[in-house]
Order: C-alpha cells, then sequence, then structure tokens
C-alpha cells in the first residue's frame, strides 16, 4: 500500500499564530483528504484536493500531485482548532490514512 | 440530522461474545467502509463495499466481518471479540470520486 507521513507528529501554538500541516505520500494516488478530530473524536472533512489549492475561511489547503506532498495552512489559530489534524489518500479505491498530526492551540 | 450514523455509540463487551456494530447513511451514497482507529494512529481499513453486492477486504479484515443490508446499510460484526479489538471504529461512505464522510464512531471495549 502507500506510506502516508504527517509532519509535525506534535505542534504547540500560541493563540494567533500561524501553522503549516505537511502530508507526504509514496505513489501517485486519486485523490487527498484533510480532516480534523476534534476532542471528542469527531471527524471533520476540512479539504478535499486531490490538486491545486483550496480555502476556507482561516484555513487553506494546497496539493502538488506530481511532487506528491500537501500542505495544510491554519492562520490566526484558534483554541478550537486543537485536535488531530489527518490526511487520507486513495489509490485504486483504497485509503490510506497518515497517523496524524496532534495540535494544541494554547490561550 | 447526521449524514451517517453509528450505533452504538459506546459499548463494553466481554471476550468471545459477538457484537455487531451498526451504520446508515442519508447522503445517497453507494460506496460505505469500516475503519479502526488505535490511540495515537490514523484510522486503518477494514472492509469497503461499493454496492450491495460487492465487499471488499481492507488492511486488516481478519476477525471482522460485515454486511451490506442496503445501499444505506453497511454493518460491521465481531463473531468472537478478542482484547486487542478494543478501538475506536468509524463508519463512512462515498460518492464515486471518494470524498468521504465519516460517521461519529462507536467506542469499543472488550473485557
Amino acid at each position: 500500500g502507500i506510506q502516508v507521513e504527517q509532519s509535525p507528529p506534535d505542534l504547540i501554538l500560541q493563540e494567533g499564530a500561524n501553522s503549516t500541516l505537511r502530508c507526504n505520500f509514496s505513489d501517485s494516488v486519486n485523490n487527498l483528504q484533510w480532516f480534523h478530530q476534534n476532542p471528542w473524536g469527531q471527524l471533520i472533512n476540512l479539504f478535499y484536493i486531490p490538486s491545486g489549492t483550496k480555502q476556507n475561511g482561516r484555513l487553506s489547503a494546497t496539493t502538488v500531485a506530481t511532487e506528491r506532498y500537501s500542505l495544510l495552512y491554519i492562520s490566526s489559530s484558534q483554541t478550537t482548532d486543537s485536535g488531530v489534524y489527518f490526511c487520507a489518500v486513495s489509490f485504486f479505491n483504497k485509503f490510506y490514512f497518515g497517523s496524524g498530526t496532534k495540535l494544541n492551540v494554547k490561550p | 440530522d447526521a449524514d451517517v450514523t453509528q450505533t452504538p455509540r459506546n459499548r463494553i463487551t466481554k471476550t468471545g461474545k459477538r457484537i455487531m456494530l451498526e451504520c446508515s447513511q442519508t447522503k445517497g451514497h453507494d460506496r460505505m467502509y469500516w475503519y479502526r482507529q488505535d490511540p495515537g494512529l490514523g484510522l486503518r481499513l477494514i472492509y469497503y463495499s461499493f454496492d450491495v453486492k460487492d465487499i471488499n477486504k481492507g488492511e486488516i479484515s481478519d476477525g471482522y466481518s460485515v454486511s451490506r443490508q442496503a445501499q444505506a446499510k453497511f454493518s460491521l460484526s465481531l463473531e468472537s471479540a478478542i482484547p486487542n479489538q478494543t478501538a475506536l471504529y468509524f463508519c463512512a461512505s462515498s460518492d464515486r470520486y471518494n470524498e468521504q464522510f465519516f460517521g461519529p464512531g462507536t467506542r469499543l471495549t472488550v473485557l
């Protein structure tokens, strides 16, 4: 299967700071999604982004499929951004998740 | 109402018991999936189904079975639960473009 690596594994920010999370994958993929798992365990869809750039409020994402990576940008972080951020890729209709980036935003 | 629902949300059972986790979706998707998540790790695919007559094993299917009762319903069974099946279980559905939507999860503890 495909290897999905996320970095950094842990991140501590002061409220208001910006951050960039990275997702590298080992082979060509059909699509890529970013999720936020909140402290209650719920998985929230952030972006469906096989390629290109998308923005949603303070969050944006860029996928460069030819170079096998995706970036998630969080600007002006808030305490509600805390949780784990996962990227997931699909390859021939199977899905592979990274191990996540655990974000802690301090007030 | 949630688009993907799971029941039960929490379950404690004993080793050797049979248990079924149920999933329903109202998104009209053909594709449904079961994953498990262990502490500190990402999700791993157990089984997936692209339509009612199509069932496929995922990365970690041993010890599990599934049933696709209808387009909207996909259940996961543990025939004889063991403690290392203690985990958070997620159901998901997707359209043919594979944008997945997840249920709220079922926290299963096997004693």
